[in-house]
């Protein structure tokens, strides 16, 4: 079965600090895409990054950059030099890939609330 | 280009009622799925739907059901409404479904069931 466990429910960072959201994962599929996704107050789910597995390469967006180790089943996101509007719910989220129909859903972890104070 | 469009945005229903949610996804997008938000089960899948056909379903009880259109466009019902199916109902779609084309959420119908 799969699973995805964001062990930080609550984070509070100063502006202008970094933070590391932590996202560890579990499948039994070979193949798998492993999702980002940022939720402000107005409930969208907003698409942030999506990474499959055989992709091990980091990523880095502007402020935000990406850590996918395989070995450790994790894939943490970064923010540098947080701002106010980074403030929002993010959830990692997982999809197989070889399982038939689980290639058509996401399961998301529980989220991180990040709140960035002035 | 239009987003997904998810209607209504609120809803009020009491305990016992019906509910029908709507969405609309992306011109060209052939996927819908549903999924439930609540503050203690988190984000769950509830279905998906391609070219008319429920492709998969979560681990919901018979109350929730769907369906897809012709034109794409997606509903979901809610039977005999209980307390705890008061949540944000969101509605992702994506061109094939597989989620290596990825998907785009709508804002939501944040539903409260009194």
């Amino acid at each position: 079965a799969q699973k995805v466990t964001q062990a930080q429910t609550e984070i509070s960072v100063v502006e202008k600090e970094d933070v590391t959201l932590d996202c560890v994962y579990e499948t039994r599929d070979t193949t798998y895409y492993l999702f980002w996704y940022k939720q402000p107050p107005s409930g969208e789910l907003v698409f942030l990054i999506r990474r499959n597995s055989f992709d091990e390469q980091n990523e880095i967006s502007g402020r935000y950059s990406w850590n996918f180790q395989k070995s450790t089943s994790s894939f943490n996101f970064t923010i540098t030099a947080s701002q106010v509007v980074d403030s929002a719910v993010y959830f990692c989220a997982l999809s197989e890939g070889d399982s038939g129909g689980s290639n058509y859903k996401l399961t998301f972890g529980k989220g991180t609330l990040l709140t960035v104070n002035p | 280009k239009a987003g997904v469009t998810q209607t209504p945005r609120y809803l009020i229903k009491t305990r016992g009622q019906q509910v029908t949610l709507s969405c609309s996804p992306i011109s060209g997008h052939r996927s819908v799925s549903w999924y439930q938000q609540t503050p203690g089960q988190g984000l769950q899948f509830l279905f998906e739907y391609f070219s008319e056909t429920q492709r998969n379903k979560g681990n919901f009880p018979g109350r929730f059901s769907g369906r897809q259109f012709s034109n794409s466009r997606s509903e979901m019902n809610v039977s005999t409404l209980e307390l705890g199916d008061s949540a944000l109902y969101l509605c992702a779609s994506s061109y094939t479904g597989a989620f290596n084309y990825g998907y785009t959420f709508g804002s939501g119908t944040r539903l409260t069931v009194v």
